[in-house]
């Protein structure tokens, strides 16, 4: 099967300016997680959809990042804008159901100067 | 929320044995066991469901007490491609600090 699909790889940007991820989960992977990764830390939980309903964005700062799921299947994550401190390696997950393996895509690097 | 490793980081030699530990200061119903390698996304080793669950794969196991809240993680006879970063995942939301394992000739 093919793996979770994340575009772009790499992306530099100067603060304040925006940019959005895009991932592509495993099909029929009906739960879908967005990781923000800071260099030397774990994975930290941004935002988790069931299809296309908001599971859990406890911990998305809502004033500047936003995602969306519409139909349920592919997912962009959104900033806007970017400070400095949004560096890091933005991680997307997909899982069949609850209490089933996260399979992770190969994320993306961003870098805010 | 986010579970606590234990140790942060380890030195093993070649066929030595690990033990990592993850607590957690909430209830836990299920755990999951993750491994990073440097600039890779992390890999699924195994779940755990039920108080007092241990699972094996090849010579790394894992077991899960509720009651404590905890979950320990065993490498035994470890190999040069066990290195990398060792994550729990607590009920499917909060990823652990994290250990990183370093296994050297």
């Amino acid at each position: 099967e093919a793996g979770v699909a994340q575009s772009p790889r790499y992306k530099i940007i100067e603060k304040r300016q925006s940019v959005a991820f895009w991932c592509n989960p495993i099909s029929g992977h009906a739960t879908l997680y967005w990781y923000q990764q800071i260099l030397g830390q774990g994975p930290k939980l941004l935002i988790q959809f069931q299809n296309n309903g908001v599971v859990d964005d406890s911990q998305l700062p809502k004033d500047r990042f936003s995602a969306e799921r519409l139909k349920g299947v592919d997912s962009t994550l959104k900033i806007q804008p970017a400070k400095l401190e949004d560096s890091a390696v933005y991680l997307c997950a997909s899982c069949s159901s609850y209490n089933s393996p996260l399979h992770f895509g190969n994320g993306t690097r961003l870098t805010v100067t | 929320q986010q579970p606590v490793q234990s140790p942060q980081a380890v030195i093993l030699r070649e066929g030595e044995d690990a033990v990592i530990n993850c607590s957690s200061s909430k209830a836990l119903y299920s755990v999951h066991w993750y491994r990073q390698k440097h600039g890779e996304a992390p890999v699924f080793l195994m779940i755990l469901l039920k108080g007092g669950e241990q699972k094996g794969h090849e010579k790394i196991s894992a077991s899960f007490n509720e009651k404590k809240q905890q979950s320990s993680l065993y490498l035994t006879a470890s190999q040069l491609s066990y290195s990398g970063t060792y994550f729990c995942l607590g009920n499917q939301f909060y990823f652990g600090t994290g250990t990183s394992l370093t296994v050297i000739p």
